[in-house]
This record gives C-alpha cells, sequence and structure tokens, in this order.
C-alpha cells in the first residue's frame, strides 16, 4: 500500500519567508509526528498529533513553528519568518495507536533557508 | 545529556565480514528500542523493536539484540545492499523517539 507521502520534497526559501510542508499519513493511521533532521544526526522529535488534536508539540523549537490536522489525516508543519538555522529534513511519520505499532517514515522535506 | 549513543560512527566492511553495531541509552523505564535503517535522501525505515532484555529479533542478516544498557545489532556475512545508516532510537513518554546520531555502514564488494 501507500506510504506516508510528504510535499514538496525540496524547498528553498530566503530567509524570513513563511512556508508549509504537507503530510499525507498511511491510511487509518491515528497517529502522526514530525521530526527534524540536521546533516549528520539523527531525527529530532517536534510534534505529534492523535487524531485532530496536538498531544504533544514540546519539540517545536519557538513559537514560529505550527502544526495542525484539521481532518485527523493530512498536517501540515508551518514555519514563520524562516531563518537559516531552520535548514534541515523534515519528516513525517505516522502509526496506528498501541504499543506494536511502529513508526513509518515518509522521505521527508529538505528545507533550505537562504 | 544524550541518551542515545551509537558506535562506531562509521563503519567500512568487507562483503562477508560480519560486524555489530553498538547502541548505549540512559532512558530510564524503557518503553521501547527501535532500529532504523536510512539511505541516502530517504526516511527512516523500520527494522526492529524491542522492549525487554534479553530479547532478539532477526530479519534477514540483521540480529538486534538488548540488554539493559544497550543493543547490538549483528550484520552477518553482509552484502553491498546492506551499506546504509542504522538508526537506534529509545520510546520515552508519550511516544515520543529520541535517536542516536546513526551508525554509517558500507560494504565494499
Amino acid at each position: 500500500g501507500a506510504g506516508v507521502s510528504q510535499t514538496p520534497s525540496n524547498k528553498v526559501t530566503e530567509k524570513g519567508k513563511y512556508v508549509e510542508l504537507r503530510c499525507d499519513p498511511i491510511s487509518g493511521h491515528t497517529a502522526l509526528y514530525w521530526y527534524r533532521q540536521s546533516l549528520g544526526q539523527g531525527p529530532e522529535f517536534l510534534i505529534y498529533f492523535q487524531g485532530t488534536g496536538a498531544a504533544d508539540d514540546s519539540g517545536l523549537p519557538n513559537d514560529r513553528f505550527f502544526a495542525v490536522r484539521p481532518e485527523g489525516s493530512v498536517s501540515t508543519l508551518k514555519i514563520q519568518r524562516t531563518e537559516r538555522g531552520d535548514s534541515a529534513v523534515y519528516l513525517c511519520a505516522s502509526s496506528f495507536q498501541g504499543r506494536d505499532s511502529p513508526l513509518h517514515f515518509g522521505n521527508g522535506t529538505r528545507l533550505t533557508v537562504t | 545529556e544524550d541518551q542515545v549513543t551509537q558506535s562506531p560512527e562509521a563503519l567500512r566492511l568487507q562483503e562477508g565480514e560480519s560486524s555489530s553495531l553498538n547502541c548505549s541509552y540512559t532512558v530510564s523505564g524503557l518503553r521501547g528500542l527501535f532500529w532504523y535503517r536510512q539511505d541516502p535522501g530517504k526516511g527512516p525505515e523500520f527494522l526492529f523493536t524491542l522492549y525487554s532484555a534479553g530479547e532478539e529479533k532477526e530479519k534477514e542478516r540483521l540480529k538486534a539484540t538488548l540488554t539493559k544498557k544497550e543493543s547490538f545489532l549483528h550484520i552477518t556475512a553482509p552484502k553491498p545492499e546492506d551499506s546504509a545508516t542504522y538508526l537506534c532510537a529509545v520510546e520515552y513518554g508519550n511516544n515520543r523517539l529520541a535517536f542516536g546520531k546513526g551508525n554509517q555502514v558500507v560494504v565494499i564488494p
């Protein structure tokens, strides 16, 4: 079946601009996660949705970052007033709820802020 | 303080040369330890979940083991297609995963 889909695959933007990154999870997965991966590092947790609500947003680095999942499926990560330090690969993952349900990741959006 | 430390950072193996990757963790009350494989330009691909010390899981040439302080990923008779970065992660509170930096493995034909 189809995996987690993320668009765009690459995004180049200028410092100070606003960007939106989209994630289509695997059908039927109720849990959705955003992670950020910098070069040479492992993924870093940003936010976790259970259904429509953000169950844990403690990984968001500051208030320029915001994510929504209005209908409990597709999610959008929004970054305002982008900074060069925001450049990274943004990964989305989804899973069923429950102990034996691992995260399935998309291929990410590579964000470059110039 | 790092919760997950992986070693070695990089490893070059001859095809058929078995080796092990190490993942040490410091989180208390482990809820699960995960191994993922990541190819360049791709997202992490799930391999294994381990829950308790003594547990082992196998998939083709890969075998994951878990103790109270660390996990090992054993690669037996590797092939060039096993070249990838292997990521270890531990689950802690609210379904969050803390990842290590990864073990970059290159298998030379």
